[in-house]
């Protein structure tokens, strides 16, 4: 089947370490973002990427890492440098172009212990 | 921010009435899009409606779009309990070519059965 997964569905990070969340599709998309929501809250752009080897920072970059070495991967790296990381983190891919939708991953929920 | 807004915050309706959610926005747009969450999960596109049209119809759904006032609405008919989600409106930043998606802070649509 065709569509965006991300693992891990749940993840626990000690505080100081960094954790990557992973994001992969097969829908040969080639934009691909990630999103931090909070609760009762609508979603925030984290990074995203329009091609492969290029990604751009959203609106609440610092504190997180990413990179595109492959069209169907955009692994999410969440940074000890991210003061509040605790959040539901989306992933989502399009084809990139105007008037077109984004298909979204299931999230992964991260809770700082 | 470009992010839009969605009013009500909260909707609560008995099964079989309408439910109407209403989205503003701030910049120009290519388009504009309404997505459904459910609790914990992805989003799940619904609709997109281009920014030279002025109405779309899918099955129950029905969505506006005044981009003089620069806002869209979206009319649930006939609800059912499984309607029960947050929906969301998001639109693209025309004006940075990048065809990224800006979401609101949604809509809690409760439907009692």
């Amino acid at each position: 089947d065709g569509g965006i997964t991300q693992s891990p569905k749940y993840l626990f990070r000690k505080e100081g370490q960094n954790v990557t969340l992973s994001c992969e599709q097969n829908l040969n998309h080639d934009a691909m973002y990630w999103y931090r929501q909070d609760p009762g809250q609508g979603l925030r752009l984290i990074y995203y990427s329009q091609i492969v080897n290029d990604f751009q920072k959203g609106d609440i970059a610092e504190g997180y890492s990413v990179s595109r070495e492959k069209k169907e991967s955009f692994p999410l790296t969440v940074t000890s440098a991210q003061k509040n990381p605790t959040a539901f983190y989306l992933c989502a891919s399009s084809y990139g172009t105007e008037n077109t939708e984004a298909f979204f991953g299931q999230g992964t929920r991260l809770t700082v212990v | 921010s470009q992010q839009g807004e969605e009013d009500p915050q909260a909707l609560s309706i008995q099964e079989g009435e309408n439910a109407t959610m209403n989205c503003s926005y701030k910049t120009s747009i290519n388009n504009l899009q309404w997505y459904r969450q459910n609790s914990g999960r992805g989003l799940v596109h619904l609709i997109l409606i281009r920014s030279n049209e002025r109405e779309k119809h899918s099955g129950r759904l029905r969505v506006t779009l005044d981009t003089s006032k620069k806002s869209s609405s979206l009319l649930i008919t006939a609800s059912r309990a499984a309607d029960t989600a947050s929906y969301f409106c998001a639109t693209d930043a025309s004006e940075t070519g990048a065809n990224n998606l800006f979401f609101g802070t949604g809509t809690r649509l409760t439907v009692i059965p």
